[in-house]
């Protein structure tokens, strides 16, 4: 495997489900990204691993919880989630400088499309 | 609220001309620029990256960056139907853990044959 993985590629899901998406880099990276992508709308970020470090973006729902156990894994776990959540959630990873910030490339993974029921 | 503003399109060029895109972002602090290639249904691909003010030229495609003016332009010599695509500007780097790329909506372009 190269690049930026993520599984599953599509789900389909009901409200009252619980899943998870999984994404792993090969790159060696030290940040890795979730980002949502719906129709007609910018990249949206919803949370990023970074230097170790996880910055959490507020206007993210609770029914969104990344995990993140070491650097080349990352994790979004979904429960009861709403069909306004049906979009492509992808996955992203770079290697940050010593200061941190997103002066690198991103790579992105090929996303999960995700239709909620 | 830090932005990158991209007209949505469609930008529609014929076969061969050039294809001019463009960026404006309202942090002064980004330092970095990048622009991605999103086809229907695909991840974005890197297209190019530029850090530095002037041009940056790879085969085809020519980045712009012009701090002063908080502008970055795409310029795709030759348009082929392949370059059909939505294509993403991202303005990033402020030297703070966890800061991520501000991505604009995107603009699709039509190359007709």
């Amino acid at each position: 495997e190269t690049g930026v993985t993520q599984t599953p590629r599509h789900l389909v899901m009901g409200m009252t489900n619980k899943k998870s998406l999984k994404c792993e880099q090969h790159l060696g990276h030290n940040a890795m990204y979730w980002y949502k992508q719906s129709a007609k709308k910018p990249l949206e970020l919803m949370f990023v691993y970074s230097l170790e470090e996880r910055v959490e973006n507020n206007s993210v729902p609770s029914r969104f919880s990344p995990e993140c156990p070491n650097s080349s894994h990352l994790f979004l776990h979904l429960h009861t989630l709403q069909p306004e959540d049906s979009a492509l959630y992808l996955c992203a990873s770079s290697q940050e400088g010593p200061l941190g910030g997103s002066l690198e490339t991103q790579y992105f993974g090929p996303g999960t499309r995700l239709l909620v029921l | 609220q830090k932005e990158v503003e991209q007209n949505s399109g469609p930008l529609s060029v014929p076969e061969g001309a050039i294809a001019s895109l463009n960026c404006t972002y309202s942090d002064r602090g980004s330092q970095s620029f990048f622009w991605y290639r999103q086809y229907s249904g695909k991840s974005p691909e890197l297209i190019m990256f530029i850090y530095s003010n002037g041009d940056k030229e790879d085969g085809r495609f020519t980045a712009q960056l012009n701090k002063a003016s908080q502008y970055v332009s795409l310029l795709i010599r030759d348009s082929q139907p392949s370059d059909s695509a939505t294509y993403l500007c991202a303005a990033g780097g402020a030297n703070q853990a966890g800061t991520a790329l501000i991505f604009g909506k995107g603009t699709t372009l039509s190359v007709s044959s």
